[in-house]
């Protein structure tokens, strides 16, 4: 069974620094897709970044950069010059086929000023 | 504008107790799918649609019905709520399948007494 584990219950980081938050997953495909998912504290879900398996460039969005690494099943996401505003849970997800998801248990980051 | 819509945003019932939780999309989404999120758990999936009349288990789908009988609504019903079901319930779309960006309504929260 496909599984997805953030180990990083609880991150800090301060203003203006660069933090990167931790994603292993388990599957037996070969194609599929990743995700990091950002939840502010008004609780909406936001898509962050989306990495393509089959594609080994790692995806950039602005200020937020993935590490994927394939063969260690291993999804990490980077962000730079933290703000004020990263401040939420951040969690990874997979998706088997493309219906089917699995989210981690989720990272709080906290920006300090 | 275009946006996912969930009501009630709040609930609060008892055990036993039928009801239905509203989801709505404005976007001509083909897929659409329901999360709980728990403390420690992250989100897991409760059920997803590809189409109309086309739904699909997730990975907790016990207790727990849905339908779709139009493309933009997707209701959760609860036949015989227990307290186990309280959480935060979050509906998504999507364009045509989970690869695409989810755009997640505003999550319901129900106490199950």
């Amino acid at each position: 069974a496909q599984t997805v584990t953030q180990s990083q219950p609880e991150m800090s980081v301060q203003e203006a620094e660069t933090v990167t938050l931790s994603c292993t997953y388990d599957t037996s495909e070969s194609d599929y897709y990743l995700f990091w998912y950002k939840q502010p504290p008004s609780r909406q879900m936001i898509l962050v970044i989306r990495q393509e398996a089959y594609k080994q460039q790692n995806a950039t969005e602005n200020r937020f950069s993935v590490n994927f690494q394939k063969a260690a099943k291993s999804f990490s996401l980077k962000i730079s010059d933290s703000q004020l505003g990263d401040a939420a849970m951040y969690f990874c997800a997979y998706i088997t086929g493309t219906y089917k998801y699995i989210f981690g248990t989720g990272t709080r980051l906290k920006v300090l000023a | 504008e275009a946006q996912v819509t969930q009501n009630p945003r709040y609930l609060i019932t008892v055990t036993g107790k039928k009801l239905t939780v509203t989801c709505s999309q404005n976007m001509n989404h083909e897929y659409m799918s329901w999360y709980r999120q728990d403390p420690g758990l992250g989100l897991r999936q409760i059920y997803y649609s590809m189409n109309v009349e086309v739904t699909d288990k997730g990975d907790v789908p016990e207790g727990y019905k849905v339908s779709r009988k139009e493309k933009r609504n997707f209701p959760l019903i609860l036949e015989s709520p227990s307290p186990n079901q309280t959480s935060l319930y979050f509906c998504a779309s999507s364009f045509r399948d989970g690869v695409d960006t989810q755009y997640f309504g505003p999550g319901t929260r129900l106490t199950v007494l």
